[in-house]
């Protein structure tokens, strides 16, 4: 059964503190790695799409890598308004399977 | 277009009552996912629509649950007799298609049971 594990469920940076969101999936046939930025009460905010092995996208402080079993959310030099939930999620079967998620709070 | 709108953004209904949602998707965007979101969780995918054709619905998905797109535009979900379970953040989403195009998300509608 395709499935979507990230870690840490949370985690709490001082501003300034660089630091990695870890999404590890097992599909078959890896048709897009998909990452969310999602503040409370609110929908997903689109980040990210990964493809293959290999590939890094960047937006702002962040950037997104792939590996054949797991995607990393790099954070650098965050800022308190980074603070929100990371979601990563792969497609499968004509839509997206999420993992739960890690609550990121950044203090000034 | 401003993006993907869901209506209400807040329901609070009583136990064994019914409710529907609506969701208007990005114009030119043919699919159509639902998805359901507990508080520390990922959101869970329950149906999704290409144009008006239902194309799969989850099989977590109890019979109390209907969704319909006609004329593959807005999409309404149903729920009959709700139950406090049923207590989530609903999220819709829209997309080209995700051979290669992103989902966009609404902004959830929030159902309370009591």
């Amino acid at each position: 059964e395709d499935q979507v594990t990230q870690s840490p469920e949370a985690l709490r940076l001082q501003e300034g503190e660089s630091s990695s969101l870890n999404c590890s999936y097992t599909v078959s046939g890896l048709r897009g790695l998909f990452w969310y930025r999602q503040d409370p009460g609110k929908g997903p905010e689109f980040l990210f799409t990964l493809y293959s092995a290999g590939e890094e996208k960047e937006k702002e402080r962040l950037k997104a890598t792939l590996t054949k079993k797991e995607s990393f959310l790099h954070i650098t030099a965050p800022k308190p308004e980074d603070s929100a939930t990371y979601l990563c999620a792969v497609h499968q079967g004509g839509k997206l399977i999420f993992g739960q998620g890690t609550e990121l709070s950044v203090k000034p | 277009d401003t993006g993907v709108s869901q209506n209400p953004r807040h329901k609070i209904t009583k136990r064994g009552q019914n409710v529907t949602f609506r969701c208007d998707p990005i114009s030119e965007h043919n699919r159509l996912y639902w998805y359901r979101q507990t508080l520390g969780q990922g959101p869970e995918f329950l149906t999704y629509f290409q144009n008006e054709a239902q194309l799969e619905k989850s099989r977590l998905l109890s019979d109390r649950f209907s969704a319909e797109r006609p004329k593959g535009s807005f999409s309404t979900l149903e729920i009959q007799r709700t139950e406090q379970g049923d207590s989530a953040m609903y999220l819709c989403a829209s997309s080209l298609d995700l051979g290669g195009q992103e989902a966009f998300f609404g902004q959830g509608t929030r159902l309370t049971v009591v």
